[in-house]
């Protein structure tokens, strides 16, 4: 079974600074898709970025990127020039690259980050 | 376009009590997923659905949970009886395909089983 591992429960950064969320998973597939999804006290989850596994080159989007490590089966957050409202859980997930049964998403248990003005 | 709406947004009962929780998705999504996110984890797949169909409820304690799907639209999840472990906040997510795009999440209900 795929399992996903945040081992940071909680991170602190300072406003403009950059920060590094961690996140390691364990699956015998090849084909698969990771996320991290922000989830403010409003509870909804937020799509951040995503990466697909066949993809060498690290996902970006804006202030988020990714360092992706498809040997090792890690896959980090990298937060820059951080702001206050990046403020609130993060969640790893994992997903097989297939339809029908495993098109759910595997989450970690999430990181808290907060962030200093 | 519209989210993926939820009702209620809280809800507190006794344990046995029951409960029922609504989702009504992103028009035209055929995926829907209700997951379990109990306090300090991350959220855990209960049901999947592709239109009105059951795809996936290997996790689903069908004891106390039951779940439809009406017409491949709305979605109700119940609980009975409830459990204080019950307490939680379920989510309702809907994606067009099954594909690992266009997975939107509503902003879930959240139980206390006092």
């Amino acid at each position: 079974a795929q399992t996903v591992t945040q081992s940071q429960p909680e991170m602190s950064v300072q406003e403009a600074e950059t920060v590094t969320l961690s996140c390691t998973y364990d699956t015998s597939e090849s084909d698969y898709y990771l996320f991290w999804y922000k989830q403010p006290p409003s509870r909804q989850m937020i799509l951040v970025i995503r990466q697909e596994a066949y993809k060498q080159q690290n996902a970006t989007e804006n202030r988020f990127s990714v360092n992706f490590q498809k040997a090792a089966k890690s896959f980090s957050l990298k937060i820059s020039d951080s702001q206050l409202g990046d403020a609130a859980m993060y969640f790893c997930a994992y997903r097989r690259g297939h339809g029908g049964s495993q098109g759910n998403l595997i989450f970690g248990k999430g990181t808290k980050l907060s962030v200093k003005p | 376009e519209a989210g993926v709406a939820q009702s209620p947004r809280y809800k507190i009962i006794e344990k046995r009590q029951s409960v029922a929780f609504w989702c009504n998705p992103i028009s035209g999504h055929a995926t829907l997923y209700w997951y379990q996110q109990i306090l300090g984890q991350g959220p855990k797949l209960l049901i999947q659905f592709q239109n009105n169909g059951v795809v996936d409820d290997s996790q689903l304690p069908k004891d106390r949970f039951s779940a439809e799907r009406l017409k491949g639209v709305d979605s109700t999840l119940k609980i009975q009886p409830a459990k204080l472990e019950d307490s939680a906040v379920y989510l309702c997510a809907s994606s067009f395909g099954q594909g690992p795009y266009g997975y939107t999440f509503g902003s879930g209900t959240r139980l206390t089983v006092v």
